[in-house]
């Protein structure tokens, strides 16, 4: 599976769009973005994957470049609660369903 | 609540003692998973377990002995551990491991110290 390149902290004022950036230049056709977030000492949340398009749910909105080598995440209008661990990571379809977890970036929402 | 439910929550035990850990999960999934979380670290996954047989195995001392006996519920023995083993663990569940557009689903966890 590709490696993704992500920053350890950002920061966003409460209220403002988050928008976080993945850098995975070396992903392969046939995987995907996925993204969770883990708020403190609590399970990973999903929150929303693509393979091509952008895609859009009640949580985020994902951007995924032309030449898929990078993604945005963006939650429109971050509270404080959007507080946690954001992961992105992209994986092929494989036997086992395993998902890689990297560092992850800090988003630390401000009121 | 995600529909998948670790039990203890929290767990304390000595290094002679034998526990395990309880994962089940109410979603109609079919694969199960293992992750360990320690401090300050990713997760790190464990033992990935499709359709109740065992397909992953991420280098694990045997120290840690997992059960999986059907596709709703799964086990994590513990024995003989070491302090460094005190963790985060982490069960997640999905409905096609084998699909691109796999989506974990995790409990909350369950704490574990070692003393």
């Amino acid at each position: 599976d590709a490696k993704t390149t992500q920053p350890p902290s950002m920061d966003c004022a409460e209220g403002r769009a988050a928008n976080l950036p993945c850098n995975h230049s070396t992903i392969s056709g046939n995987e995907y973005v996925y993204w969770y977030r883990q708020i403190h000492s609590q399970g990973p949340q999903y929150i929303i994957h693509g393979l091509k398009n952008n895609e859009t749910n009640e949580m985020a909105s994902l951007i995924i470049t032309e030449d898929r080598k990078s993604s945005t995440l963006i939650l429109p209008h971050a509270t404080l609660r959007d507080t946690a661990v954001y992961y992105c990571i992209v994986r092929v379809a494989s036997d086992t369903g395993k998902l890689i977890f990297g560092q992850g970036t800090t988003l630390q929402v401000k009121p | 609540e995600t529909g998948v439910t670790q039990t203890p929550r929290h767990l304390v035990m000595g290094m002679t003692n034998k526990k395990s850990l309880k994962c089940e999960q109410h979603l109609g999934h079919n694969a199960m998973y293992w992750y360990k979380q320690s401090a300050k670290k990713p997760l790190e996954l464990m033992f990935v377990y499709n359709f109740k047989e065992q397909t992953e195995n991420n280098s694990v001392p045997s120290r840690f002995s997992p059960e999986c006996p059907n596709s709703s519920h799964l086990f994590l023995h513990l024995h003989t551990l070491q302090p460094e083993d005190s963790a985060l663990y982490l069960c997640a569940s999905s409905q096609e491991p084998h699909s691109g557009a796999n989506v974990l689903t995790f409990g909350a966890g369950s704490r574990l110290t070692v003393l």
